[in-house]
């Protein structure tokens, strides 16, 4: 498809396990970034990755989040030990460039997490 | 306090009817203000982005305005439509400090025939 792709849709998992969130951006996208909504709460900016450069995490909650971008173009959210309170929408986005201070965002549909 | 602040919190309408949406902002500076709207379930899609130095913005039936000097923006939505229905989130991107990206708690708004 031509837009940002997500897997899974929904997950549930046992507080204490790992889960990872897979995020397939729009072809040709320099420019990936996650984001968290935490039911009732507005979005959170967790990791923005350009091009071959060093990803910004400062808006990663803990060292249990962590994120890879394998070859410029998939993405891996992976959270380590879950606990009740990562329970969240969890959203990527991609843009053209990133840098460009108008460059657009497209969000997938996202990964509703449910740690029980 | 949320440096991004928008009102009212929740909005019903009737179909056809004008609204107006705010946003009023601490973060300073920043590098462009976005509107997004948000269906339910679905991802946030882009309807505007400013840079400081716009005042007004245009996207169909959505009209976003900017006053750099009050910080505050607004959304207007004009003839609405049953589909207008969602949550319209506005954010303030400060590209200066690495990638400083404040979201709004975003507005619901319902459209009733």
């Amino acid at each position: 498809g031509a837009g940002v792709s997500q897997s899974p849709s929904n997950k549930v998992t046992e507080k204490g396990k790992d889960v990872e969130l897979r995020c397939d951006p729009i072809s040709g996208h320099t420019a990936l970034y996650w984001y968290r909504q935490s039911l009732g709460q507005g979005l959170e900016f967790l990791i923005y990755f350009q091009g071959n450069s060093a990803p910004d995490k400062s808006g990663l909650p803990s060292d249990r989040f962590s994120a890879e971008r394998t070859g410029g173009s998939v993405s891996t959210l992976t959270i380590q030990r879950t606990q009740q309170e990562d329970s969240a929408v969890y959203l990527c986005a991609s843009s053209f460039q990133g840098t460009a201070s108008t460059d657009t965002q497209y969000f997938g549909p996202g990964t509703r997490l449910t740690v029980l | 306090k949320n440096q991004v602040e928008q009102s009212p919190q929740s909005l019903i309408i009737l179909e056809g009817k004008n609204c107006t949406l705010q946003c009023n902002y601490t973060v300073s500076p920043f590098s462009n203000l976005r509107w997004y709207k948000q269906d339910t379930g679905r991802g946030p899609v882009s309807l505007t982005i400013m840079t400081f130095s716009e005042n007004t913005k245009s996207n169909g039936r959505y009209t976003a305005t900017l006053d750099a000097d009050t910080k505050q923006s607004s959304l207007h939505i004009t003839a609405s439509q049953l589909s207008d229905s969602a949550s319209y989130i506005c954010v303030v991107l400060d590209l200066q400090r690495g990638f400083k990206t404040i979201f709004g708690a975003g507005t619901r708004l319902f459209v009733k025939a």
